[in-house]
This record gives structure tokens, sequence and C-alpha cells, in this order.
């Protein structure tokens, strides 16, 4: 079946700039992950939706970040006034229910220049 | 929150040798995945492993929960086998990745 997967596969903005990055996760995967990879800091959390609860928000860096998961599937993280230090790779990853295996989808390279 | 530490960092082997890479954990975990980073960034999963011992073909990987460490084996390595290796666990907080080996397989 088909995977994880994310739009676009990269972005380069201008600082200042909103963007907003896309995930489709598996069908039939209650839970979404957003993680973040950039050179200093290694593959990081973000942001965790389990169904319908409250997202776990705790790994966001800044007010500047957010995400909402529309109708329990495709998922939005949007960055707002993007700064340099935004530039990473994001990854976006589903699973069946919380704890269970995660699967990563091919991530949006975000380039802030 | 749980640390994740793997060893060593860095790996250099001549095709066809096998290798151990570890993974160590700071509590006990309810998930535990390793991971095979390729060169395109894509991470493909190898084992979802929170305890026990697992193999699929050339690869196998070991959890011993106790003990708080994971080993994964890699036997008669090829130049496609390179790239890094991520181990990432959980207890009841999404994954935290370890900074990940980076195999190199020399023909």
């Amino acid at each position: 079946g088909a995977g994880v997967s994310q739009s676009p596969s990269n972005k380069v903005t201008e600082k200042g700039k909103d963007v907003e990055l896309r995930c489709d996760p598996i069908s039939g995967h209650t839970a979404l992950y957003w993680y973040r990879q950039s050179l200093g800091q290694g593959l990081e959390f973000l942001i965790y939706f389990q169904g319908n609860s409250a997202p776990d928000k705790s790994g966001l860096p800044s007010d500047r970040f957010s995400a909402e998961r529309t109708g329990g599937s495709v998922s939005t993280l949007t960055i707002q006034r993007t700064q340099q230090e935004d530039s990473a790779v994001y990854l976006c990853a589903s699973s069946r229910g919380y704890l269970n295996e995660q699967f990563f989808g091919p991530g949006t390279r975000l380039t802030v220049l | 929150g749980i640390q994740v530490e793997q060893s060593p960092p860095d790996l250099i082997l001549q095709e066809g040798a096998n290798s151990t890479l570890r993974c160590n954990f700071s509590d006990s975990v309810n998930n535990l995945q390793w991971f095979h980073q390729n060169p395109w960034g894509q991470l493909i999963n190898l084992f979802y492993i929170p305890s026990g011992t697992k193999q699929n073909g050339r690869l196998s990987a070991t959890t011993v929960a106790t003990e708080r460490y994971s080993l994964l084996y890699i036997s008669s390595s090829q130049t496609t086998d390179s790239g890094v290796y991520f181990c990432a666990a959980a207890g009841n907080t999404p994954l935290v990745f370890g900074k990940g080996t980076r195999l190199s397989v020399i023909a």
C-alpha cells in the first residue's frame, strides 16, 4: 500500500515568509508525528496527533510553529516568519496507534535564505 | 526524558565483513526502532523491537529491555548497506533518536 507522502519535497523561501508543509499519513493510521532533522540538532520531535485528542505540542521550538490535522488524516505544519535557523528537513511519520511502529515520509527540505 | 546513545559513531567495513551497532537507552521503553537512512534521506524501517530478537535476511536485532540496550547485527555487509543507522526509543513520549552510526562499506 501507499506509504507516508509529503509535499513539497523541497522548499526555498526568504527570511520572514510563511511556509506550509503537508503530510498524508498511511491510510488507517490514527497517530501522526512531525520531526525535523538538522545538522546541529539531529532528529527531534516537534508535534504529535492521536485521533481526536489534543495534540502534544511539547516539541515545537517557538510559537512561530503550528500544525493542524484535518479529518483525522492530512496534516499541515505551518512556520510563520521563517528564520534561517528553521532550515532543516521536516519529516512526518504515522503509526496505527501511539507507541506502535512509526513509518516515515521522504521529508521536505526547507531552505530559508 | 529518555536518553538514547549509539555507538560507534562511525564505522568503516570491507565488503563481506560483519558488524554490531549498539544502542543504549536510559529508561524503560514501549517502542524501540532501528532505521537505515539512505543517501536520499529516507528513513527505512529495519526493526520494531522493544524487546526480544528478530531477524530479516542479513540483519538481526536484539533488545534486552531489562539492561536497557539494543544491538543491530549486519552480516556479510554490502556496499548498499552504507548510510546512517538510527536507533530511536520511546517510553510514554514520542520517539527520541540517537545521533546515529555512519556506516561505510568499501568494495
